[in-house]
């Protein structure tokens, strides 16, 4: 069955200090990998996605099969990082396409 | 292209009531997915809809249903509302099942 964990709720950091943000899949076959994001106020958007290799706002996330993680990681944090963060894995399920949501981990930058 | 649009914004409905909540994709987008908010339960999965079809369906009772039209805009039913299905829900649409989505605002529903 598919699966996405994120194992922390909060994530408390300092303005400067690198960021991680963990997210762990189950999956059997060749996942495509996710993660959102949700600025207070404001609605819930893609931030990048793995196959696209790219940095967002300094972000990056590397899928490591292996390991069956895409953690998110920044080397500096910012005050408007600050967010709601959500990793999803999206992959052949039932005869269809699905994409399922970690329970989503709240970031927290302070001065 | 517009955005996901969600009516009302706003609603505020008594314990026992039903509501009905709204949501026009993207232009060209099949599918629709819904979503709970609550601070303490994160975002939870509540079904899926492509092409007017049921194709995935979260763990909520029968309570909460939904719809999708032939021009793909859908609507969510909540029958017998109770104090604990006050939530921000969400609708996201993409063009296929499975594939980037994109978010509207959210209804913010307030049961009393």
């Amino acid at each position: 069955a598919q699966r996405v964990t994120q194992p922390e709720k909060l994530l408390s950091v300092f303005k400067g200090a690198p960021v991680e943000l963990k997210c762990n899949y189950s999956y059997s076959g060749s996942p495509e990998l996710f993660w959102y994001v949700q600025y207070s106020r404001q609605r819930l958007q893609l931030l990048l996605r793995h196959i696209s290799r790219e940095s967002i706002k300094g972000f990056t996330a590397d899928l490591n099969k292996g390991e069956t993680s895409f953690h998110l990681k920044k080397p500096f944090a910012q005050e408007e990082d600050s967010a709601m963060y959500y990793c999803a894995l999206s992959g052949w399920s039932g005869g269809y396409n699905k994409l399922i949501f970690g329970a989503g981990t709240r970031l927290a930058v302070h001065p | 292209k517009a955005g996901v649009t969600q009516t009302p914004r706003y609603l505020i409905k008594t314990r026992g009531q039903q509501v009905t909540l709204s949501c026009s994709p993207i232009s060209g987008h099949r599918s629709v997915s819904w979503y709970q908010q609550t601070p303490g339960q994160g975002l939870q999965f509540l079904f899926e809809y492509f092409s007017e079809t049921q194709r995935n369906k979260g763990n909520f009772p029968g309570r909460f249903s939904g719809r999708q039209f032939s021009n793909s805009r859908s609507e969510m039913n909540v029958s017998t509302l109770e104090l604990g299905d006050s939530a921000l829900y969400l609708c996201a649409s993409s063009p296929v099942t499975g594939d980037e989505q994109y978010f509207g605002p959210g209804t913010r529903l307030t049961v009393t």
